[in-house]
């Protein structure tokens, strides 16, 4: 089945950094979809792309949708402590599997 | 009140066991998903259900045992686990056909001794 590489695993930022992570995959996504989870909850959606080159933002997140609908990006400015979190990269493949399917997380700390 | 509501938060429960994970979403959704999170690997989704009907069985081995009595319920019903079936088990709902915006619970954490 289709899988995502997300990077990086981890990160440690200084609060106030920009943070960047990204997911690619080898086959073509119609959707890529960015969640946060904080310890001892569920994921909760951030931002949802639906069309290749769609640059969207939340606040001081911004994603965008690869061209070539392989990749996807997702950026955080100027982050605070409640950054902290797994970040989940997750996309829907083209063609009749209608799942999702998810990258393994990065896993940001702010510092203070 | 939280849209996806999932009880017991932890369990823990012996290899002979049978226990049972419950899910209830309040968001008008009519689609519900069992994922399982272990540390460091992507969520494996597990059942998908479309207006009560199992729509999905990720090959899941049968001592996990699903039931969905409505929309708004899901049930994941466990016997005879074994300990590397310890982990993270999140319930999601969303609209029918629209898999991307899932809605997630706060997940149950199972620990199988």
């Amino acid at each position: 089945g289709q899988q995502l590489n997300q990077s990086p695993q981890s990160m440690f930022i200084q609060e106030g950094e920009d943070v960047s992570m990204n997911c690619t995959s080898s086959s073509i996504f119609n959707t890529w979809l960015w969640y946060k989870q904080d310890p001892g909850e569920g994921p909760v959606l951030l931002i949802a792309l639906y069309k290749a080159g769609e640059l969207t933002s939340n606040g001081r997140l911004t994603a965008q949708f690869g061209i070539t609908r392989k990749d996807s990006f997702l950026n955080i400015s100027a982050s605070i402590p409640s950054d902290v979190g797994i970040y989940f990269c997750a996309g829907q493949p083209s063609g009749s599997a209608r799942q999702l399917t998810f990258g393994s997380g990065t896993q940001l700390t702010v510092l203070p | 009140e939280t849209g996806v509501t999932q009880t017991p938060r932890h369990l823990v429960m012996g290899m002979t066991n049978k226990k049972s994970l419950k899910c209830e979403q309040h968001l008008g959704h009519n689609a519900m998903y069992w994922y399982k999170q272990s540390a460091k690997k992507p969520l494996e989704l597990m059942f998908v259900y479309n207006f009560k009907e199992q729509t999905e069985n990720n090959s899941v081995p049968s001592r996990f045992s699903p039931e969905c009595p409505n929309s708004s319920h899901l049930f994941l019903h466990l016997h005879t686990l074994q300990p590397e079936d310890s982990a993270l088990y999140l319930c999601a709902s969303s609209q029918a056909g629209e898999a991307g915006e899932l809605f997630f619970g706060e997940g149950s954490r199972l620990t199988v001794l």
